[in-house]
C-alpha cells in the first residue's frame, strides 16, 4: 500500500505570501493519480488539483501542482484570506490513500 | 449544480448496523462511480468504498462488514454497515468519482458507542 506523508504539518504564513506544501509517496507512483483537496472548518473537502497538475473549472490559477520523483507539491502563489485551511493529498491508483493533511494558518 | 445529500447517520451500539443513503442531483448519476469517504472527529480522510461499472471496492478496514450499492432509478447510493465498531465513528461523505473526487456531500455523522 502506498503511504502519503505530507509536510509540514502546519504552515504559518501571511496573506500575499507563497505556500509550498509537500506530499511524498512511499514508492514511485504514476503522476496521473495524485490529487489535492482543500478543507475549511465545518465544510466538506473541495477538489483543487487532479492528475498532479490539473485544475478543475473554477479553481483559481494561484493554485498549482507539480511533481519531482516521489515528491508532489501544491503551491499557492499568493495567499488570499480564504486560502487558510487544511490541505490533503490523495493517491487514487492501485490503492486509495490520503495524506494526513497540512494546515495553513495565519502567521 | 451537482448536489449530494447524505442521510442515515445515527448513534448505534457496537456490533450494530446502519444504512447510509446519498441522493444525487444535477448530473447523469448512472454514468458515474460513487465513493464513500469518512473522517473521524478531528482526523484526516479515509477512503471507505467505491462502486463503479467495473465493480465494488472496499478499504481493508471495512471489507466483509460494509456493502456499497446503488439504485440508478432513484439516483441514490447506499452504504450498508454491519458489525460496527467504535473506530467506525466518523463523518461519512458521499462523493462523486472513481479516481479523483470532484463533488462532495456535506456528510452524515455515525457514532458507535454504548
Amino acid at each position: 500500500e502506498i503511504v502519503l506523508t505530507q509536510s509540514p504539518d502546519t504552515l504559518s504564513l501571511s496573506p500575499g505570501e507563497r505556500a509550498i506544501l509537500s506530499c511524498r509517496t512511499s514508492q514511485s507512483v504514476w503522476r496521473r493519480y495524485l490529487a489535492w483537496y482543500q478543507q475549511k472548518p465545518g465544510q466538506a473537502p473541495r477538489l483543487l488539483i487532479y492528475g498532479s497538475s490539473n485544475r478543475p473549472t473554477g479553481i483559481p490559477d494561484r493554485f498549482s501542482g507539480s511533481v519531482s520523483g516521489t515528491e508532489f507539491t501544491l503551491t499557492i502563489s499568493n495567499l488570499e484570506p480564504e486560502d487558510f485551511a487544511v490541505y490533503f493529498c490523495h493517491f487514487y491508483g492501485t490503492s486509495r490513500t490520503f495524506g494526513q493533511g497540512t494546515k495553513v494558518d495565519v502567521k | 449544480e451537482v448536489q449530494l445529500l447524505e442521510s442515515g447517520g445515527d448513534l448505534v451500539q457496537p456490533g450494530g448496523s446502519l444504512r447510509l443513503s446519498c441522493a444525487a442531483f444535477e448530473f447523469m448519476f448512472s454514468d458515474y462511480a460513487m465513493t464513500w469517504v469518512r473522517q473521524a472527529p478531528g482526523k484526516g480522510l479515509e477512503w471507505v468504498s467505491t462502486i463503479a461499472a467495473i465493480g465494488t471496492f472496499y478499504a481493508d478496514s471495512v471489507k466483509g462488514r460494509f456493502s456499497i450499492s446503488r439504485d440508478n432509478s432513484r439516483n441514490t447510493v447506499y452504504l450498508q454497515m454491519n458489525s460496527l465498531r467504535a473506530e467506525d465513528t466518523a463523518l461519512y461523505y458521499c462523493v462523486k468519482g472513481l479516481h479523483y473526487l470532484d463533488y462532495w456531500g456535506q456528510g452524515t455523522l455515525v457514532t458507535v458507542s454504548s
